[in-house]
């Protein structure tokens, strides 16, 4: 089955620690994104990669990292969680450009809180 | 100014209506222009696309795109129920930006 998966699913921590928020598609796409949903601020881009060992900045880069060592996986870094990063946390990937050619399928998303 | 500005609603209709969802841009260079749908407590999925000017239609969904006055809709024939999510419009094509979201209820 095609898809999207995102670990964890739902996680609490605290200021200040390091964490990791893994994405992995199955559909050997090329393009793959990480975007934040606030309510009233709609989603927001943080990072996108086109491939292996390209990764560009979003809307909203601050205080995440990014790296894409494989092409099947695209893992979001928070070197220092502050609590304006509780946030809905989306990945997604698609074989074209952003969905535009090809659909962007989305992953389950991260509820991720920083106390 | 934000990017991409959309009514966030909430917007409630009856079923059967025309749905009218709009968005204005900022930054008129080269880019692709998109609508999507969420359900609740789900991703996004991409519900059309369009690229410059003019209409795109897709069955009950129509999008249009005029970039004179930098306006981007989505118009939904026949309302159902089903139809009932959050629309987010967006531009870009590698780089996306993203409306805030307009929240639809169609009311049986």
């Amino acid at each position: 089955e095609a898809q999207v998966t995102q670990n964890p699913r739902y996680l609490i921590t605290v200021t200040g620690k390091k964490l990791t928020v893994t994405c992995s598609q199955n559909m050997n796409h090329e393009y793959m994104s990480w975007y934040r949903q606030d309510p009233g601020l709609g989603l927001r881009q943080i990072y996108y990669s086109m491939n292996v060992e390209v990764t560009d900045k979003g809307d909203v880069p601050e205080g995440y990292k990014v790296s894409r060592k494989e092409k099947r996986n695209f893992p979001l870094i928070l070197e220092s969680p502050s609590p304006n990063q509780t946030s809905l946390y989306f990945c997604a990937s698609s074989r074209g450009l952003a969905g535009i050619t090809d659909t962007q399928y989305f992953g389950p998303g991260t509820r991720l809180t920083v106390l | 100014q934000k990017e991409v500005e959309q009514d966030p609603g909430p917007l409630s209709v009856p079923e059967g209506a025309i749905v009218s969802l709009n968005c204005t841009y900022s930054n008129s260079a080269f880019q692709y222009f998109m609508w999507y749908r969420q359900y609740s407590r789900k991703g996004p999925e991409l519900l059309m696309y369009t690229y410059s000017s003019g209409n795109k239609e897709d069955g009950r969904f129509t999008a249009q795109v005029d970039k004179s006055s930098k306006y981007i809709s989505l118009f939904i024939r026949d309302s159902q129920p089903s139809d009932s999510a959050t629309y987010l419009c967006a531009k870009g094509a590698q780089k996306l930006v993203f409306g805030q979201g307009t929240r639809l209820t169609i009311n049986p």
